[in-house]
């Protein structure tokens, strides 16, 4: 069974550029999540969606951050314009289904450094 | 304000011998947890988890304790191997089905 994939694996990017983020979650897996990691910390949610449908999106920044999920599979993550604080790792993840409770499968991330 | 803390950011322990991880959480309101480890340039994988109604839960050589009255869980790897070595994280899961992580412990297991 392939895994989560997420592309790029990295970016650098200057200040106040846009950046997008793909994810292709585990096939079936109906729920997927966006989470950022800056170092030396843990994953902070981004937005979870279920199906096509957003479930939360309480921490992300929406003057700034967007994200989709077309027809239920793949999602992207944009941020427009990038901060400095932005750089992180972006991790995505997926499960069978919602909750926290269900095992989350995650992908590699993209490391993003904004300069 | 963290919610789960992971105090230590480093563990070093000698190849065989007992790794304990140790997670401290401030709301009693969690009511189940996760452990997830990490290897470098990969995403977190799920290792074991612990609902409140239960005190203890093992999986081979992984152990995790919970002590509700003191919001403290600590993981047991035993005995220790190489391929132990990486980030492990705790998390809990919130109100609202989410997951709260803590910050991570970096595990080496010396040869």
């Amino acid at each position: 069974e392939a895994g989560v994939a997420q592309s790029p694996r990295y970016k650098i990017i200057e200040k106040r550029q846009s950046v997008a983020f793909w994810c292709n979650p585990i096939s079936g897996h109906a729920t997927l999540y966006w989470y950022q990691q800056i170092l030396g910390q843990g994953p902070k949610l981004l937005i979870q969606f279920q199906n096509n449908g957003v479930v939360d999106d309480s921490q992300l920044p929406k003057d700034r951050f967007s994200a989709e999920r077309l027809k239920g599979v793949d999602s992207t993550l944009k941020i427009q314009p990038a901060k400095l604080e932005d750089s992180a790792v972006y991790l995505c993840a997926s499960s069978p289904g919602a909750g926290a409770y269900n095992e989350q499968f995650f992908g590699p991330g993209t490391r993003l450094t904004v300069l | 304000d963290q919610q789960v803390k992971q105090n230590s950011p480093s563990l070093s322990v000698q190849e065989g011998r007992i790794s304990i991880l140790n997670c401290d959480y401030t709301n009693s309101m969690f009511d189940y947890f996760l452990w997830y480890k990490k290897y470098p340039a990969e995403g977190p994988t799920f290792l074991i988890s612990i609902s409140s109604i239960k005190d203890k839960n093992e999986d081979g050589r992984f152990t995790v304790f919970l002590n509700k009255s003191a919001k403290h869980l600590s993981l047991h790897i035993v005995p220790s191997q190489p391929g132990d070595s990486a980030v492990y994280f705790c998390a809990a899961v919130d109100s609202n089905y989410q997951l709260i992580w803590g910050a991570g412990t970096k595990l080496i297991i010396k040869p």
